[in-house]
């Protein structure tokens, strides 16, 4: 069982970036998947989250309207559109999945994680 | 500033009993929410201890357990060790203006 993030990388204010999370090991399908960072010496911040079949979509006050979250079940991946990049969104951004199946909404516990990747915003 | 509120540390010496707080309001725990709580070792991601308040996935030894009440939850650990020092983080569900899904900001833990 395993999510491995890619995309990372330096990126100037205003310009975009998109992340991938691979999964492996379980049934795509079935699990949510959540994005959460974690800016340099801080603590953990949900920034959006999917539902088990994509149908909804779930997303931080800090990021809504600049980032779209999406999945694609032929490739057990997760992606995460980032726009409008800023200087606050610099951190290691991890995926995560829900403990149980069919989870929709952020009710649960994230049993699976990745190692993160590192998205720096500077000039 | 995070919606629940953790103590930005504790400490205790080596197999003694420590318990980290996470206050919350009538939006998330308040709200019979669950709460989950995760370590973060250095350099690693973080990895759920216990889930839905008080149950612990299975690897996770029996000294780590939680519990909840009204607008709080509390996290405790016995025998402590010294691979215990760490971050540890609560989560829940905000129904409010906050959002989904919050997280507390976090508890460093240092063994003495």
């Amino acid at each position: 069982v395993q999510l491995v993030e890619s995309g990372g990388g330096v990126v100037q204010p205003g310009r975009s970036l998109r992340l991938s999370c691979a999964a492996s090991g379980f049934t795509f399908s079935y699990y949510a998947i959540h994005w959460v960072r974690q800016a340099p010496g801080k603590g953990l911040e949900w920034v959006t989250g999917i539902s088990y079949d994509g149908t909804n979509k779930y997303y931080a006050d800090s990021v809504k309207g600049r980032f779209t979250i999406s999945r694609d079940s032929s490739k057990n991946t997760v992606y995460i559109q980032m726009n409008s990049l800023r200087t606050e969104d610099t951190a290691v951004y991890y995926c995560a999945r829900d403990l149980p199946t069919y989870g929709d909404g952020g009710y649960y516990a994230m049993s699976v994680w990745g190692q993160g990747t590192v998205v720096t915003v500077s000039s | 500033q995070s919606v629940l509120t953790q103590p930005p540390s504790v400490s205790g010496a080596p197999g003694q009993r420590v318990t980290i707080s996470c206050t919350g309001t009538s939006s998330n725990i308040g709200a019979n929410y669950d709460v989950h709580w995760y370590q973060q070792l250095p350099g690693t991601a973080p990895k759920v201890l216990i889930y839905d308040n008080n149950n612990r996935p299975s690897g996770v030894p029996d000294r780590f357990s939680g519990s909840k009440s009204g607008t709080s939850a509390s996290l405790a650990i016995s025998g402590l060790q010294a691979e215990d020092e760490a971050d540890y983080y609560c989560q829940s569900y905000d129904s409010g203006l906050s959002g989904y899904v919050v997280f507390g900001g976090g508890t460093k833990l240092t063994v003495l």
